[in-house]
């Protein structure tokens, strides 16, 4: 286990739809890394947080967002779905910003688009 | 852009083989490189290497990056059935986006009993 929590585990919805994919970092960790892995694409970073402010920005589409609250906690909102976005959706956390802290990631969020 | 490449794309072992995963990559500006081992979900740190030339072991596990030649081995000595996963390996490069973990596509490894 490694202390990061995602959730759902698993989500279905349809074409159109928005959801929000919830991920809680592991005790003490100020940085929230967001990762899409689709089978096609392998895994492409979308986005980080540190501290509640975003860092840095990846292959994150417009359709997309995310923010970092005060509690730490982070939220990736998808809107306007499409059947391209069924992926795993992994958050990982690590202690610092920095690039030579090692990231710990979640079990993931398999998102469904039908 | 930067990009990292992984190869082989797949491998297939017996129990006892030695396995070398490769990693290359193109970076503007490298700040480390990371391997993953990817079972059933999430993936799980192995290795950050920031340093050329100096290898990283735990227990069966060893890596080495070479910045010069832009890249890295993962080697498994005395493989196990347990060590059936995808690999992945990943560069933290800085960016005008800031700091980004960019990952190769990974090498699925099998290992048979």
């Amino acid at each position: 286990d490694s202390g990061v929590t995602q959730t759902p585990k698993h989500l279905i919805t349809a074409t159109g739809q928005r959801v929000t994919l919830r991920c809680s970092p592991r005790s003490g960790d100020l940085s929230v890394y967001w990762y899409q892995q689709s089978l096609d694409q392998g895994l492409q970073f979308l986005i980080q947080y540190y501290n509640g402010e975003e860092r840095a920005k990846g292959n994150i589409l417009e359709r997309f967002s995310a923010q970092q609250f005060p509690d730490l906690h982070s939220e990736l909102n998808l809107s306007s779905l499409e059947l391209g976005d069924s992926a795993l959706y992994f958050c990982a956390s690590s202690a610092t910003d920095s690039p030579n802290t090692e990231a710990f990631f979640g079990q993931g969020t398999r998102l469904t688009v039908v | 852009e930067d990009k990292v490449v992984q190869s082989p794309l797949s491998l297939v072992v017996h129990e006892g083989d030695t396995v070398t995963l490769n990693c290359s990559y193109e970076v503007t500006n490298f700040r480390s490189l990371l391997w993953y081992k990817q079972e059933k979900k999430a993936p799980t740190f192995l290795f950050m290497l920031t340093s050329s030339g100096i290898e990283k072991k735990s227990g069966r596990l060893s890596s080495i990056l070479d910045k010069k030649e832009l890249f890295s081995i993962l080697n498994i000595t005395a493989t196990q059935t347990g060590d059936s996963a995808v690999y992945l390996c990943a560069f933290i490069g800085h960016t005008n986006a800031g700091n980004m973990l960019t990952f190769g596509g990974g090498t699925r490894l099998m290992v048979k009993p």
